[in-house]
């Protein structure tokens, strides 16, 4: 069965500072893969998605990006926080299929101060 | 552009009482319909889903039936339990036209709290 791995699962970083969140899969091969942010106020809003090795689209403007340097690997990044990134950053895998469904990992929770 | 809209809560029920937490939609073409949980401090988990008009999701006892003519995917269950208290979300997935991905479009959330 397919599995999602997010670490680390809680991070408080200060303004200004770099940020580098994995998501690893298991149990699937060329998986769709997506991140979205939870943040109060604001609702469940997808970021990144990616379809494949070094595939990124981004969904909303921002100060983060996102990588996918293996075919089970997915990771967020920003070189500057921003107090408005604070949020539950969630990971979720797209299975195969006419109709996908997204599966989603456990989160990491982003404190910004 | 789609959108989804749910029932504003807290919703506070007893134990046993019966459930319903509204959901309407509104997209283009057909999208497929879900609903996640969301149990304090963890991921989104699936809980039912629906891919065509008239289709009805059910797991856990839960259920939610696929409404094109009315544009809505009511959640309901017949008798919560106290571990039903959870944040549950609605949502519907809109094509992103590469390789079948989707972006699900979620609705507000609707937070439950079921008292013993």
């Amino acid at each position: 069965s397919q599995t999602i791995h997010q670490w680390p699962a809680t991070l408080v970083q200060p303004v200004g500072s770099p940020l580098s969140l994995e998501c690893t899969v298991e149990g699937t091969s060329n998986p769709n893969l997506y991140w979205y942010r939870q943040a109060a106020g604001r609702g469940l809003q997808l970021l990144f998605y990616s379809v494949g090795i070094g595939q990124i689209s981004s969904e909303v403007p921002q100060n983060l990006s996102a990588s996918r340097p293996q075919d089970r690997q997915f990771i967020l990044s920003s070189k500057k926080l921003l107090l408005s990134d604070s949020g539950f950053y969630l990971c979720a895998l797209g299975t195969s299929g006419a109709q996908e469904t997204q599966y989603f990992g456990p989160g990491t929770r982003l404190l910004v101060l | 552009g789609d959108s989804v809209t749910q029932m504003e809560g807290p919703v506070t029920l007893s134990e046993e009482a019966f459930l319903t937490i509204n959901c309407t939609y509104t997209a283009t073409g057909y999208p497929s319909l879900f609903w996640y949980v969301q149990y304090p401090g963890e991921g989104l988990q699936l809980l039912l889903k629906a891919t065509k008009a008239d289709d009805k999701g059910s797991n856990k006892g839960f259920e939610a039936t696929y409404r094109k003519e009315t544009t809505s995917f009511h959640l309901e269950k017949g008798s919560v339990q106290v571990s039903d208290s959870a944040v549950y979300f609605c949502a519907l997935s809109a094509k992103i036209q590469i390789r079948g991905a989707q972006k699900l479009v979620f609705g507000q959330g609707t937070r439950l709290t079921i008292n013993p």
